[in-house]
């Protein structure tokens, strides 16, 4: 089955720094990467997902990026704000029917003021 | 409005006793999930469907069982409570062509006293 590994588990920036989580996966046949922000307290909700067809994917201060060779994908925040801090999910699945996702054992992201 | 209900939000039991925590969506989707989760911790896949009558174990044996006789409803039951069942219990739900998004509930936190 699928393997999903996340690093790092902790990551602590100040305001206004980048922040990137990298995961690799093991299936060749995943073709879904679905990153999930999950502030504390709260319910998981995705941010920003990708494609294997696709190498790179930007939503104002988010971006994904697949090395499909590598099997890896990343998350990078721009520009961090207070308001990033939560724990981060990265996934990997198939887009058939019968797919289940693989999830990261996720990130602790914390952006001090 | 379209949406994933858990009930209780909050719930605590004795060691033995037999308890069903409620999943209920209004998505329209078809597959749907539960996860066990400490606190900004790594997601434990329990059980799955992909449908009406579909129920499949994920990776955790937790000793419960789930049922899908509706598409809207996936009930969790743990027929005897124990300390170590103590977490937080959260419902998904996807559809089964994509897009592949996963919906959570808001969770359900179990104390097993």
């Amino acid at each position: 089955g699928e393997n999903v590994e996340q690093h790092p588990s902790t990551l602590s920036v100040q305001e206004g720094d980048s922040a990137v989580i990298k995961c690799t996966y093991s299936d060749s046949a995943s073709n879904y990467f679905p990153w999930y922000k999950q502030e504390l307290g709260k319910r998981p909700q995705l941010i920003i997902d990708i494609r294997s067809n696709v190498g790179e994917k930007k939503d104002q201060r988010i971006a994904v990026t697949l090395n499909k060779t590598a099997k890896h994908f990343s998350l990078h925040i721009t520009e961090t704000q207070p308001e990033d801090s939560a724990v981060y999910f990265c996934a990997a699945s198939g887009t058939g029917g019968s797919y289940i996702p693989t999830f990261g054992r996720g990130t602790s992201l914390i952006v001090h003021p | 409005e379209a949406d994933i209900y858990q009930t209780p939000r909050y719930l605590v039991i004795g060691t033995g006793k037999k308890i069903t925590l409620e999943c209920s969506q209004t998505m329209g989707h078809d597959k749907m999930y539960w996860y066990q989760q400490d606190p900004g911790m790594e997601l434990h896949l329990i059980h799955y469907s992909y449908g009406v009558n579909s129920t499949e174990k994920g990776d955790l044996s937790s000793e419960s069982t789930v049922s899908r006789i509706r598409t809207e409803h996936f009930p969790l039951t743990l027929e005897s409570a124990r300390p170590s069942h103590t977490s937080q219990y959260l419902c998904a739900s996807s559809t089964l062509t994509g897009p592949y998004e996963q919906y959570f509930g808001p969770g359900t936190r179990l104390t097993v006293t």
